[in-house]
């Protein structure tokens, strides 16, 4: 069963850094894309940017190229974001997602998401 | 980038059929037949239910279709049941490895 699994929610103070982690398993975490999604309070999706666990390579959308940073660990079949200084802004809930390895260029399985909340 | 638009509600009584539309521009919905569609439950994953504009995952029912035209993607639901109340949230492949996703319709079953 193909699983996508996020570390539990967070707490944060403006200024400070965070790292939050999806972890893959039932499939080869190597061969798919993963996603990382934005919703923030009483909002709709926001797509952020992708790694390709497999070599690494991460593609951001414009929106949050800079703000964010994404990668993976393959030897432990995890994707992460992170920031380096949080904003009040920040506040949202925060998906995991896998593309499709079909060429749909949709979302097949979705982490449950990770509650990060930014405040003073 | 824009989000895609979608109302922000629909509703309709059990049995009966709603269509959500999803609208976008040349450079996403009109310009790639990589529309999704996703099921989300508060305090659940999203759910994909269509993708390609109107192809469904196993295990999604067929009361679920979408389809497309021009710049306008809709997703209809027929044969209304309780559990199919959620926020339905369109995506749009964009090119150069970006996507769109619309601001979310929230399906009340009366």
């Amino acid at each position: 069963e193909v699983q996508l699994v996020q570390s539990g929610a967070e707490l944060k103070k403006p200024g400070e850094s965070l790292k939050i982690s999806c972890k893959g398993s039932g499939y080869s975490f190597t061969s798919y894309w993963i996603g990382w999604v934005r919703q923030m309070p009483g909002k709709g999706l926001e797509w952020m940017g992708f790694v390709y666990p497999g070599d690494s390579d991460t593609r951001y959308s414009p929106s949050f190229q800079g703000q964010v940073t994404i990668s993976a660990d393959k030897s432990i079949s995890t994707a992460y974001l992170q920031w380096s200084s949080l904003q009040a802004s920040d506040t949202a809930m925060y998906y995991c997602a896998r593309l499709s390895a079909t060429g749909s260029q949709s979302f097949d399985y979705w982490g449950q998401g990770t509650l990060v909340i930014v405040s003073s | 980038q824009s989000a895609l638009t979608q109302p922000r509600s629909v509703s309709g009584s059990p049995g009966q059929s709603v269509t959500i539309s999803c609208t976008g521009t040349s450079s996403d919905v009109g310009g790639y037949n990589y529309v999704s569609w996703y099921q989300h439950h508060p305090g659940k994953a999203p759910k994909l239910m269509i993708y390609d504009v109107s192809k469904r995952p196993s295990g999604v029912p067929d009361r679920f279709s979408g389809s497309k035209s021009a710049n306008t993607a809709s997703l209809t639901i027929s044969g209304l049941q309780a559990d199919d109340e959620a926020d339905y949230y369109c995506c749009s492949y964009a090119g150069s490895y970006t996507w769109v996703f619309g601001g979310g319709t929230k399906l009340t079953v009366l």
